[in-house]
């Protein structure tokens, strides 16, 4: 089956940049997803690239699409102290339209923003 | 305002009691998810559901049972035979299939369920 992997942490300065990876193994992944997730709430959409793209920038979120290592990346610019949340991948298969576009998600890595 | 509810935020039960949380939306959303979330772990789906009176199972619906009566509800119940039931829950909703590839899923706040 797919399966979405991420490293479990990260910790980043204030004002520097974050980069967050992650690594899915389904190749025929039609979108994947970058959600966040602050302490005891629900998931939010941050941002999302089509795989025919290899970038996509969204202010200070900038996504990284290498299809052929099958490989995402979350750059947050100027990474604030309200950016520490928990971030997961999230991929789906727009073309197994029985599966109903379930997202299979990666376990998340928690970004801790040092001031 | 349009958006997904859950409730409660926190649930206590006794082992071996069922538990039902509630999820509504009023996005007009055709298809629901509950998802299901421990510490350290990604989210893990439970059931889904794509229309009204039909679901089917996820990758862990063992002890869990849903129902889907109304477009706007998609209750699910714990039962006593899930046997490792304290984690968070998060329910979700989608616009739909329709054989439209990207379909953001929006999510409710979650209930922390504790079985004592």
């Amino acid at each position: 089956g797919e399966d979405v992997e991420q490293s479990l942490f990260l910790s980043v300065r204030e004002g520097d940049s974050s980069v967050i990876n992650c690594t899915y193994t389904d190749s025929s992944s039609t979108y994947l997803y970058w959600y966040k997730q602050e302490p005891g709430a629900g998931l939010q959409l941050l941002t999302y690239i089509f795989s025919n793209m290899d970038m996509k920038q969204d202010q200070r979120l900038t996504v990284l699409l290498n299809k052929k290592d099958k490989h995402l990346s979350l750059r947050i610019a100027d990474t604030q102290t309200g950016d520490s949340a928990i971030y997961f991948c999230a991929e789906s298969n727009g073309a197994h339209k029985a599966a109903g576009n379930k997202l299979t998600f990666g376990g998340g890595t928690r970004v801790l923003v040092k001031p | 305002d349009g958006g997904i509810t859950q409730s409660p935020k926190y649930l206590f039960r006794k082992e071996g009691q069922n538990v039902t949380l509630s999820c509504e939306q009023n996005l007009n959303h055709d298809a629901m998810y509950w998802y299901r979330q421990d510490p350290g772990q990604g989210l893990r789906l439970i059931y889904y559901s794509q229309i009204v009176n039909d679901f089917q199972k996820g990758d862990i619906a063992e002890g869990y049972s849903v129902s889907r009566e109304k477009k706007e509800s998609f209750p699910l119940t714990v039962t006593s035979a899930q046997k490792n039931p304290t984690a968070f829950y998060l329910c979700a909703s989608s616009m739909g299939t329709g054989g439209v590839a990207y379909n953001e899923q929006f999510f409710g706040p979650g209930t922390r369920l504790t079985v004592l």
